[in-house]
């Protein structure tokens, strides 16, 4: 079946733009995350989501930073005024119920670069 | 708050020969551990899950551990084969809605 699929596959922005990405889980995954790869960082968790709630913001790295999902299925990260520092790879996950009980599956993430 | 380090960063080995990756992680009141493949320019393919009540899982040449007391967990590869060539990520789940923490992976390198 298909896997996780994200949108756009690679995205340049200038500075100061917003920018939206897209994630669809696999169909049936109740439980949705987006994480951020910047080089030389490693993975780093920003929220996450059971059905369309989100119980926890804190993760998102400013409050240019927004997420959401709608139908328990499709989610969109936004970033508003872009910054530099917000280049890095973005990786959506899901998995079928709870996150820390079943394997998360990744899609392959949407390069940003920030110019 | 949780940390997770693997070791070696990097590791270079001819094909054939049996190797071991490393976890180790602070917090021992994980859920369960996962071990990611990632490929260049690519997304993380799950290799294998272990709960925090198991000690072990096996899939093909992969075995993966877990010490949960000592705050351990070790990916062995047997027979390794060019196409093992990747970062291995190791990442330990506390449950909530925080998500997974991640090591900064080890690179292999499996030379033919």
């Amino acid at each position: 079946g298909a896997g996780v699929s994200q949108s756009p596959s690679n995205k340049v922005t200038e500075k100061g733009k917003d920018v939206e990405l897209r994630c669809d889980p696999i169909s049936g995954h109740t439980a949705l995350y987006w994480y951020r790869q910047s080089l030389g960082q490693g993975l780093e968790f920003l929220i996450y989501f059971q059905g369309n709630s989100a119980p926890d913001k804190s993760g998102l790295p400013s409050d240019r930073f927004s997420a959401e999902r709608t139908g328990g299925s499709v989610s969109t990260l936004t970033i508003q005024r872009t910054q530099q520092e917000d280049s890095a790879v973005y990786l959506c996950a899901s998995s079928l119920d709870q996150g820390w009980i079943d394997t998360q599956y990744f899609g392959p993430g949407t390069r940003l670069t920030v110019l | 708050k949780q940390e997770v380090t693997q070791i070696p960063a990097a590791l270079s080995v001819p094909e054939g020969e049996n190797l071991v990756l490393n976890c180790s992680f602070t917090d021992s009141a994980i859920y369960n551990l996962q071990w990611f493949r990632q490929d260049p320019g690519k997304g993380l393919t799950s290799l294998l899950l272990i709960q925090s009540s198991q000690r072990e899982q096996t899939s093909g040449r992969l075995n993966a551990s877990l010490d949960k007391s000592s705050g351990r967990s070790t990916l062995y590869i047997a027979a390794s084969q060019p196409g093992d060539s990747a970062t291995y990520l190791c990442a330990v789940s506390g449950g909530g809605a925080d998500g997974l923490t991640f090591g900064k992976g080890t690179h292999l390198i499996i030379q033919p």
